[in-house]
């Protein structure tokens, strides 16, 4: 079975502030992962995908995330905070090889940018 | 904007009842995804349909059921709810080749 743990309920940096979110999946088989952002009472967007092509995936907003499979790990970074980004992030997981894949959701990390 | 479309966006019942979520797709999209966001459960896959076949099935309960149209729309019918229940309900949808999944605004389902 697939899971996603992200470490941190809660991440707090200063406005131009480096920003990492960390993301450690689990699977059996290579999967793809995925970041979503959640701003207050909307849905989810997607922020950025990896399908197995580059391993360093470059998504909206200047944000990117390294896919190191020796780590299992899928950090989502920005290098300068902005107001704007102060939302609810998700790391997801799905696995590839069954063709019509679910989305298996970390728990989330809110993240807080002070002025 | 996803392309996805949801209704209603807020509903508000009381336990005991039935309620039917409504879900379009982007154009084109022929899978359709069901999630329940909630507190204490996160975010969870309950159910996947593709050109109106049931796929894929997750943590739904069987007071749950959801079905696909021809048109490609979904509903999602929730009964007997329960407090419990209260949680925000997404629908998402895929391309045939099924690498990404674009979400809808959700609705937002309150049980008193």
């Amino acid at each position: 079975a697939q899971s996603v743990t992200q470490l941190g309920s809660h991440v707090s940096v200063s406005e131009g502030a480096l920003v990492l979110l960390r993301c450690n999946y689990s699977s059996s088989v290579p999967p793809y992962l995925f970041w979503y952002v959640q701003y207050p009472n909307q849905g989810l967007q997607l922020l950025l995908k990896y399908t197995s092509a580059a391993t360093l995936v470059k998504g909206i907003n200047g944000f990117e995330a390294e896919f190191k499979k020796s780590e299992t790990s899928f950090h989502l970074t920005k290098p300068s905070a902005h107001m704007s980004d102060a939302a609810e992030y998700f790391c997801a997981v799905s696995d590839p090889s069954t063709g019509f894949q679910k989305l298996v959701f970390g728990t989330g990390t809110r993240l807080l940018v002070s002025p | 904007d996803s392309g996805v479309t949801q209704t209603p966006k807020h509903l508000i019942t009381a336990t005991g009842q039935r309620v039917t979520l409504r879900c379009s797709p982007r154009s084109g999209d022929l899978s359709v995804y069901w999630y329940q966001q909630s507190l204490d459960q996160g975010l969870q896959f309950l159910i996947q349909y593709y050109n109106g076949e049931e796929r894929a099935k997750g943590n739904i309960l069987e007071r749950f059921s959801a079905q696909q149209f021809p048109d490609l729309h979904s509903e999602l019918n929730l009964s007997s709810l329960e407090l419990g229940d209260s949680a925000l309900y997404f629908c998402a949808s895929s391309s045939l080749r099924a690498d990404t999944q674009y979400f809808g605004p959700g609705t937002r389902l309150t049980v008193l």
